[in-house]
């Protein structure tokens, strides 16, 4: 079935340092949605990326959607204690229906200080 | 804001008992989903609802039950616990269209012993 696979599973960073988590797919996306989960927390919405090559920044992050729509990106500037926790991708599931999500396992951030 | 709220941020359950979950949104959206979260296994589909009395299963629906009376609450219900359903449970809500954000209840912490 339709898979959206994130990379890594794990990041640790020392502060101040970048962050990157990406996030493929075997085929064309609508759009691509990024959520951050803290610890002990819930998965919270960031960002909706629709149109191919978008680029979309919050701050110190990122967004990126590729020009196929196949693959997307999320990079942090400068991490900082606060960004720690799970960036999950997701994507519609066109095999479903209704507004279903597929989401990707997540990476999780760890930040030095 | 949209609100979805839990009925319980952690339970104990025994072996063998009926175990209710419920979630409450206050954003008049028509889908509603549950899902656990396991350490490495990121977030899985239970069940949805995409409307009143209708449900569909979701990728690992085995041993739950859910039910959708009224259109701002879904029910998971997991007729005779087992400790292999301990886990966090989230609900999540989002409006009909695909394709649109899903907001998260803050989750419950069930351990069935």
């Amino acid at each position: 079935g339709q898979q959206v696979m994130q990379i890594p599973q794990y990041q640790h960073v020392q502060e101040g340092e970048d962050f990157t988590t990406y996030c493929n797919s075997s085929t064309t996306l609508s759009n691509i949605q990024w959520y951050k989960q803290r610890p002990g927390g819930h998965p919270v919405f960031l960002i909706q990326l629709v149109k191919s090559g978008e680029v979309k920044k919050q701050k110190r992050l990122t967004f990126q959607f590729g020009e196929a729509k196949k693959n997307s990106s999320l990079h942090i500037t400068a991490t900082q204690t606060t960004d720690v926790g799970t960036y999950f991708c997701a994507a519609p599931d066109y095999g479903g229906s209704q507004g279903n999500l597929i989401f990707g396992k997540g990476t999780k951030l760890s930040v030095k200080p | 804001d949209v609100k979805v709220t839990q009925s319980s941020r952690y339970l104990v359950k025994r072996t063998g008992e009926k175990v209710f979950l419920e979630c409450v949104q206050d954003m008049d959206h028509e889908n509603m989903f549950w899902y656990r979260q396991d350490p490495g296994l990121g977030l899985r589909l239970i069940y949805f609802s995409y409307d009143v009395k209708m449900k569909e299963k979701g990728d690992i629906p085995e041993g739950y039950s859910v039910s959708r009376e009224k259109k701002e609450r879904f029910s998971l219900i997991l007729e005779s616990a087992s400790t292999n359903q301990t886990s966090m449970y989230l609900c999540a809500s989002s409006f009909g269209t695909p394709g649109h954000e899903q907001y998260f209840g803050p989750g419950t912490r069930l351990t069935v012993t």
